[in-house]
């Protein structure tokens, strides 16, 4: 069964500070993974895509990493601001070209950033 | 920029009201997707339509139906509205079928049944 695990579910973190949110997941097959940032109330904004061929990728503040083999990606945010408190969503998508395929989202990780 | 909009940001309605959710996309994408997000179940795609007049269901399309009459218009339909369907609704789009994976999410509609 395609799966995507997000840990932890809730972070608290104090202004300044870095932290890293994981992401585990069995999608086959895997396509690329995304991932979003949801301001409370309002709609998931892409941050960073990785394929399989990419382990690393930045989003000014935000870093994505992506292990294929161990099928583990992680988020790090650097030097962490009030505007970072968010959910922060996984997605895996095993889209080939024109063929069916699926978007895997899970269930998110809030961050809170404390001043 | 992709812009995808929805028609209501909240939304109050009472059990067996008849509901409609429209989400229009400027951008000229085939495909246009509805999803509800609850609290520990993460983002559940409710249906989607990979062309005008064309529709697929989700993983949890009972309840809901969808109209896709024009390109840009993508709408979610609850034909009696029920307390469970309180939620989060989320309208995406992505430019084509091969990049199905790059979705635009619009601001999120939510909606309480009473």
């Amino acid at each position: 069964k395609n799966q995507v695990e997000q840990s932890p579910q809730s972070l608290i973190i104090l202004e300044g500070k870095n932290c890293t949110l994981q992401c585990n997941y069995t999608v086959s097959p895997f396509s690329n993974l995304r991932w979003y940032k949801q301001d409370t109330g309002r709609g998931p904004v892409s941050l960073t895509i990785m394929t399989f061929s990419e382990n690393t990728k930045s989003n000014g503040r935000y870093t994505a990493t992506l292990d294929a083999d161990t099928k583990q990606s992680s988020l790090h945010i650097t030097a962490s601001q009030l505007s970072d408190s968010a959910s922060y969503i996984c997605v895996v998508s095993n889209y080939y070209g024109g063929s069916q395929g699926n978007l895997i989202f899970g269930k998110g990780t809030k961050l809170s950033v404390k001043p | 920029d992709v812009k995808v909009t929805q028609s209501s940001r909240y939304l109050v309605k009472r059990t067996g009201e008849k509901v409609f959710l429209e989400c229009v996309q400027d951008m000229d994408h085939e495909n246009m997707f509805w999803y509800r997000q609850d609290p520990g179940l993460g983002l559940r795609l409710i249906y989607f339509s990979y062309d005008v007049k064309m529709k697929e269901k989700g993983d949890i399309p009972e309840g809901y139906s969808v109209s896709r009459e024009k390109k840009e218009r993508f709408s979610l339909i609850l034909e009696s509205a029920s307390t469970n369907q309180t939620s989060m609704y989320l309208c995406a789009s992505s430019l084509r079928r091969d990049k199905a994976y790059e979705q635009y999410f619009g601001p999120g509609t939510r909606l309480t049944v009473t």
